[in-house]
Order: structure tokens, then C-alpha cells, then sequence
């Protein structure tokens, strides 16, 4: 079975910080994703992957960076966390081999104050 | 740009009735559909997957139907069950290889 981690379910951090989210997948995907999903709006892909030290911008990058140095891990980074992104982040991985299927992890809920 | 509406946003049935549950979008030169389901604050469960070249699949008591010249699929539910309670979300892979989610269906069987 595929298994994507994220480092943690809940986060609450100040208006400023940095913040870091993980990802890690046990599958040897090539591709991963950044996804946030807020009420009514649905999911909104923020950043992705294609491979190792690729990345490319998503619909709503600003405000976000990320880094891939290990195929199995992609983090996000808040640079200075606002209001305006506490959230539900939700990271992606998938196997391009046969079907592109993607598979999600459990999430990490954001709240910034 | 690839559009996917899912409607309605939300449904509720009875135990033990058939669900159907439709996806459109708006780009027919679609790679796969993928059906995930979505429990409260948790991440997406993949349900199934249709190649653009398949019409549909299976998997139990879920059967997703692919038309792709219509811009349709459907995922059909056999005698629903209270624990099928969730939001389910249909997304296209189109393009270069892009992802684009309907927002999703929210479903309560009323046991």
C-alpha cells in the first residue's frame, strides 16, 4: 500500500513565523503536490514536483515556497505565516508509470493567529 | 482552463438506497478520472480510477461510468450504508498532466 505521511495533523502558529510542513511517501513517486482546501473554494494546488530539486508554481504560489532535495520528501514553507493562510494542507504523491494515480495524506490543519 | 462541477454540493438519502453521484468537465481530451472520497478533517481516499480509454470500473459496491465525449462520469453507490457518509470528489488529469477537483459531493445516509 502507498503511504504518504505528513509531519503533523494540527499546527497553530503566530502571524510571522516561519513554518515548515512535511511530506514523505514510501512509493518512489516522482511526482508530488501541495494542496490547500478551504471551504467553498475546494482544493487549490499550490506548488508541485516532477522530481528531485524540480518544482513548479501551482494556481496560488504566493506566499509559499517549497523545497524537494530527497525524492520521498516535499516540504512547504510559509516564508511569514498570515491569517489568510491557516488552512488544511494537503500533500499529494503519484506513480507516473501506468495509470497516474495520485494518493493524498491525512493533512495538516493550520491555524494561524 | 479544465472546469469540474460536481452538483448537488450536497445529498442526503436513506439507508439502503442507491447513490449517484455526477461529475462534469468541461475539456473532454481528459488522460484518467479519479473518485476519492473524503472523510471530516481527514485527507482523500482514493476510490477509483478510469483510464479515458475505459467506461467504467468497479470495486464492490462502487461503479464509476466514463463518457468522455459528453464530459460526464458517474459513481454509483449500491444500497448506501450510514458509514458512506462523506464528501465524495471527482478530479481530471488533462493537459500537461494537471489535476483539476470538482468541489465535491456531501453525502449523509440517514440510517
Amino acid at each position: 500500500d502507498v503511504k504518504v505521511t505528513q509531519s503533523s495533523r494540527y499546527l497553530v502558529k503566530r502571524t510571522g513565523e516561519k513554518v515548515f510542513l512535511e511530506c514523505v511517501q514510501d512509493m518512489d513517486h516522482e511526482n508530488m503536490f501541495w494542496y490547500r482546501q478551504d471551504p467553498g473554494l475546494g482544493l487549490r494546488l499550490i506548488y508541485f514536483s516532477y522530481d528531485v530539486k524540480m518544482k513548479e508554481k501551482g494556481d496560488i504560489p504566493e506566499g509559499y515556497s517549497v523545497s524537494r532535495e530527497k525524492k520521498e520528501r516535499f516540504s512547504l514553507i510559509l516564508e511569514s505565516a498570515s491569517t489568510n493562510q491557516t488552512s488544511m494542507y494537503l500533500c499529494a504523491s503519484r506513480e507516473t508509470s501506468t495509470f497516474y494515480e495520485q494518493y493524498f495524506g491525512p493533512g495538516t490543519r493550520l491555524t494561524v493567529t | 482552463k479544465q472546469e469540474v462541477t460536481q452538483i448537488p454540493a450536497a445529498l442526503s438519502v436513506p439507508e439502503g438506497e442507491n447513490l449517484v453521484l455526477n461529475c462534469s468537465f468541461t475539456d473532454s481530451a481528459i488522460y484518467n478520472l479519479q473518485w476519492f472520497r473524503q472523510d471530516p478533517g481527514k485527507g482523500l481516499t482514493s476510490l477509483l480510477l478510469i483510464q479515458s480509454s475505459q467506461r467504467e470500473q468497479t470495486s464492490g459496491r462502487l461503479n464509476a461510468s466514463l463518457d468522455k465525449s459528453s464530459g460526464r462520469s458517474t459513481l454509483y453507490i449500491a444500497a448506501s450504508q450510514p458509514g458512506d457518509s462523506a464528501t465524495y470528489l471527482c478530479a481530471v488529469i488533462y493537459g500537461n498532466n494537471r489535476l483539476a477537483f470538482g468541489k465535491g459531493n456531501q453525502v449523509v445516509v440517514i440510517p
